[in-house]
């Protein structure tokens, strides 16, 4: 079945840009979306389509997607910034959504 | 300003059967191109789908669980609900139930609502 592959954890310091990745086959022929979590709260999609934000998701996330590989970048990262981030994609071929195993983002 | 809630006990025995409600409310759960669905989330692990229903009642499910899951809709009362059969330890989790938005090529879920803790024990 159609897997995407994220790594563990990224840091980064305040004010630098962070890049996190999520890489399957082929994923630059789907559509990868990117969700954050902080502790104790819900997922927030941050990014959808590979490249568009939300309504109210700061200008500093961007997404791109080529390849193998989704990527989201934070411009300028802010400790508020700090959450696990997922990856999601759709496998046309058996009807699943289907997350990244998630990235921790340390801002320190 | 849509909002989803989970309702539902939060303990369930082995073997037994998890059942889960989703309320919604700023919107309409018979609105053209959306799915509602279910998400879960073992303790300190990530996210796992578990299926979708459309708004004209067509179902998803994970493959990993779709002999055991059951998805509605009940428009009339702007919920949908989740039924898992067959619950062991495995299945504990934090339940989301999550609006997405429906397009040619997926879909992507814009709204959560707070997640609800199911335990699986006797």
């Amino acid at each position: 079945s159609y897997e995407v592959t994220q790594p563990p954890s990224v840091s980064v310091s305040p004010g630098q840009t962070a890049s996190i990745t999520c890489s399957g086959d082929k994923l630059g022929d789907k559509y990868a979306h990117w969700y954050q979590q902080k502790p104790g709260q819900s997922p927030v999609l941050v990014i959808y389509q590979n490249n568009k934000r939300p309504s109210g998701i700061p200008e500093r996330f961007s997404g791109s997607n080529s390849g193998n590989t989704a990527t989201l970048t934070i411009s300028g990262t802010q400790v508020m910034d700090e959450a696990d981030y997922y990856c999601q994609a759709w496998d046309s071929s058996t009807a699943k959504v289907v997350f990244g195993g998630g990235t921790n983002l340390a801002v320190l | 300003q849509l909002q989803l809630q989970e309702s539902g006990p939060g303990l369930v025995k082995p073997s037994e059967t998890l059942s889960l409600t989703c309320t919604v409310s700023g919107g309409s759960t018979s609105s053209n191109g959306y799915y509602w669905g279910w998400i879960r989330q073992p303790p300190g692990k990530g996210l796992e789908w578990i299926g979708s229903i459309f708004y004209d009642g067509t179902t998803y499910y994970n493959p990993s669980l779709k002999s055991r899951v059951t998805i509605s809709l009940d428009t009339s009362k702007n919920q949908f609900s989740l039924s898992l059969s067959s619950v062991t330890a495995a299945d504990t989790a934090l339940y989301y139930c999550a609006r997405s938005r429906y397009f040619s090529s997926g879909h992507y879920s814009d709204y959560w609502g707070q997640g609800t803790l199911v335990t699986v024990s006797s």
